[in-house]
């Protein structure tokens, strides 16, 4: 069982935007910035976006983050193949003293 | 270029020892953090500890405390990841990544930009 909760899968068809949750608690969400990883099959995690909505140099502008109490989004417009890839948001708990993890959202491009 | 570098793949019967190697190279190796994150097949990503290049300080997972061990050798810009007393549910691979930290309104903000390839640990009778 992760700390951090997403749904387990997302599904959209090309063009489509689509969003992926990610939902924590104080001690964590609450109080440090989430990031997001991407991880395409049989690769090792990218970072995706840091800093609750911050994208690192080379990550298109389809991709974005908020952030909003507890709970964190990512969003992904304009759905292209290639973005079929499972996706993680993490964040560090201040009660663990440790990262956590979102157990890990598989998106699936229709 | 600025990268991790891990060791290859390696099979322990249970109740051995493992110990991965990450390799840093293009960047000052002593500047940031290392930390080491866990992936089961078919399963999520596990964070297990942290370790400053620079100190040698380092913090555990609680779930791997007393098992997990990570050291440096500055002189290679190498890290370690030594994991003891395996057991089957301990394969997986295993990747080192780097950690940046930022501050902004006083509020520091931290993640991972750096990822080795991984390193896939098989632990099997």
């Amino acid at each position: 069982q992760s700390v951090l909760t997403q749904p387990p899968s997302a599904s959209g068809t090309p063009g489509q935007r689509v969003t992926i949750s990610c939902s924590g608690s104080s001690s964590n969400i609450g109080s440090n910035t989430v990031n997001w990883y991407q991880q395409l099959p049989g690769t090792a995690p990218k970072l995706l976006i840091y800093r609750n909505n911050q994208r690192p140099s080379g990550v298109p502008d389809r991709f974005s983050g908020s952030k909003s109490g507890t709970s964190a989004s990512l969003a992904i417009s304009g759905l292209q193949s290639e973005d079929e890839a499972d996706y993680y948001c993490a964040a560090w708990d201040d009660s663990l003293n440790g990262w956590v993890f979102g157990g890990g959202t598989k998106l699936t491009v229709l | 270029q600025v990268q991790l570098v891990q060791s290859g793949a390696e099979v322990k019967k249970p109740g051995a020892s493992v110990k991965v190697s990450c390799k840093a190279s293009g960047y000052t190796f002593t500047s940031y953090d290392i930390n080491w994150v866990r992936q089961a097949t078919g399963q999520g990503l596990e964070w297990m500890g942290w370790m400053n290049p620079n100190s040698g300080n380092t913090g555990y997972a609680q779930k791997f405390q007393g098992r997990v061990t990570m050291t440096r050798n500055t002189s290679i810009s190498t890290a370690y990841m030594e994991l003891s007393s395996l057991r089957s549910e301990d394969t997986a691979v295993y990747y080192c990544a780097r950690e940046l930290r930022g501050y902004s309104s006083l509020k520091g903000y931290w993640y991972f930009d750096l990822w080795g390839r991984g390193t896939l640990v098989t632990v099997s009778s």
